[in-house]
């Protein structure tokens, strides 16, 4: 059974740096062709693509955040982490983890239940 | 950077079929994917690559993609179909989502 959990502050204060974990269970990050993604979705609007993590450790960042993000992989813990520096009211959103499970195919088929980040002083 | 354009709103009647579209430059030559969101839950996809229907996910959904435009069509609309619907793609080593569709089953 797969499952995907975000984990992290429910409250940073602007310019702070935001660590996000996914931890997951029921796949291997070295199967080839799996990688995991961070999503966001502030309140009431669209979902936003921030990073993605392949099996072979290569990463990739939305092209308008690619400076403020980094993504890792702790295979031996199954875990996916996000940091997102100088942080920014307009950055309050859920943020979601979720796994792509065939490189090439390119979707999502599992999801986490997501974690909701405010940004407040 | 690319663009994947979705209208807004989508409205329809029970028992009809909904389509809901997808724009995007030469997205025929892109897998293209289909997300279901109802409030306060996470996405489920509900199409893969272009047109595939993942288990679990009734036949009444279905998908095609050709030239710019993707479409996602619901089939015998059903209340519990009312949800948000996002399509997604891969263009030059990153994601793109539409910006959603609402649909109302009126």
């Amino acid at each position: 059974q797969v499952t995907l959990r975000e984990s992290g502050p429910a409250l940073v204060k602007p310019t702070q740096t935001l660590t996000l974990t996914c931890t997951f269970s029921g796949f291997s990050l070295n199967t080839t062709g799996v990688c995991v993604s961070w999503i966001r979705q502030p309140p009431g609007k669209a979902l936003e693509w921030l990073a993605l993590i392949d099996w072979d450790g290569e990463k990739y960042y939305s092209t308008s955040l690619k400076t403020r993000l980094t993504i890792s992989k702790d295979t031996s813990k199954n875990q996916v982490v996000l940091t997102m520096t100088n942080m920014d009211p307009v950055d309050t959103a859920t943020y979601y983890c979720a796994r792509m499970p065939n490189w090439g195919s390119w979707d999502f088929d599992y999801w986490g239940q997501g974690t909701l980040v405010t940004v407040s002083s | 950077s690319y663009e994947l354009t979705q209208p807004p709103s989508v409205s329809v009647s029970p028992g009809q079929i909904a389509s809901i579209t997808c724009s995007g430059d030469k997205l025929g030559e892109k897998y293209a994917c289909w997300y279901q969101q109802k409030p306060g839950q996470s996405p489920v996809v509900v199409i893969y690559e272009d047109g595939k229907r993942p288990s679990g996910i009734p036949e009444r959904f279905s998908g095609s993609n050709s030239g710019n435009t993707a479409t996602l069509a619901i089939s015998e609309t059903q209340a519990m179909d009312e949800a948000d619907y996002y399509c997604q793609a891969w263009d030059s080593s990153t994601v793109v989502f539409g910006g959603g569709t609402k649909l109302t089953v009126l």
